[in-house]
């Protein structure tokens, strides 16, 4: 089944605990993409990556970190998470010549 | 930058009425896809209807119907005979057509309550 994973489903933590969020996709997508959701916010980009090794900012990058080493993962990685990061978070993959995201199935993340 | 606006935060209709939410946008570009994205509440995002720019015709999908104005910047959703199982979060967004570059825009979502 094609598909995009994420892991954990929920987190709590507390502030400055580094942690990481997984994301994998099995349909050999080029571009991947994290965004996060806030009430009244709706979603907003992260960071994307258009391939391996392929990264850059989106709109809300501060306190984030990615890396794409193989075309399936693109885990993002928060190093000393604060309140402010507590959201929901998704991860959606797509490919090159596509007009469609597949989203995963969203991380509850709350910070302490 | 393109924005995304949803001015109706919230909406309720009766089971088998039909609802409109509302959409508009704003952007530069000549070339993109429109979409709307359903969340219920176990939070999956859901692609509902899909509109490109360059099609006049409205994009239909069942009970579910858009009135797409490029020159106005407007993209409506209409449901149709709606069910209890619409309750949901709803997402206009918007994607510039770029080959390879696929950041969607959204806007803040309307939450839509159909009661028996």
């Amino acid at each position: 089944e094609a598909q995009v994973t994420q892991n954990p489903r929920y987190l709590i933590t507390v502030t400055g605990k580094k942690l990481t969020v997984t994301c994998s996709q099995n349909m050999n997508h080029e571009y991947m993409s994290w965004y996060r959701q806030d009430p009244g916010l709706g979603l907003r980009q992260i960071y994307y990556s258009m391939n391996v090794e392929v990264t850059d900012k989106g709109d809300v990058p501060e306190g984030y970190k990615v890396s794409r080493k193989e075309k399936r993962n693109f885990p993002l990685i928060l190093e000393s998470p604060s309140p402010n990061q507590t959201s929901l978070y998704f991860c959606a993959s797509s490919s090159f010549l596509g007009n469609e995201q597949f989203f995963g199935p969203g991380t509850r993340l709350t910070v302490l | 930058a393109q924005t995304v606006t949803q001015s109706q935060p919230e909406m309720s209709v009766q089971e088998a009425e039909t609802v409109t939410l509302s959409c508009t946008y704003d952007t530069s570009e000549s070339n993109y896809y429109l979409f709307w994205y359903k969340q219920p509440p176990s939070r999956q995002m859901i692609l509902v209807i899909r509109q490109e720019a360059y099609k006049q015709q409205n994009a239909t999908e069942n009970r579910f119907s858009v009135n797409f104005q490029k020159a106005a910047k407007s993209f409506s959703l209409k449901i149709s005979d709606s069910q209890l199982g619409d309750t949901a979060m709803y997402f206009c967004a918007f994607m510039k057509r770029e080959l390879g570059f696929q950041k969607l825009v959204f806007g803040t979502g309307t939450r839509l309550l159909v009661s028996p």
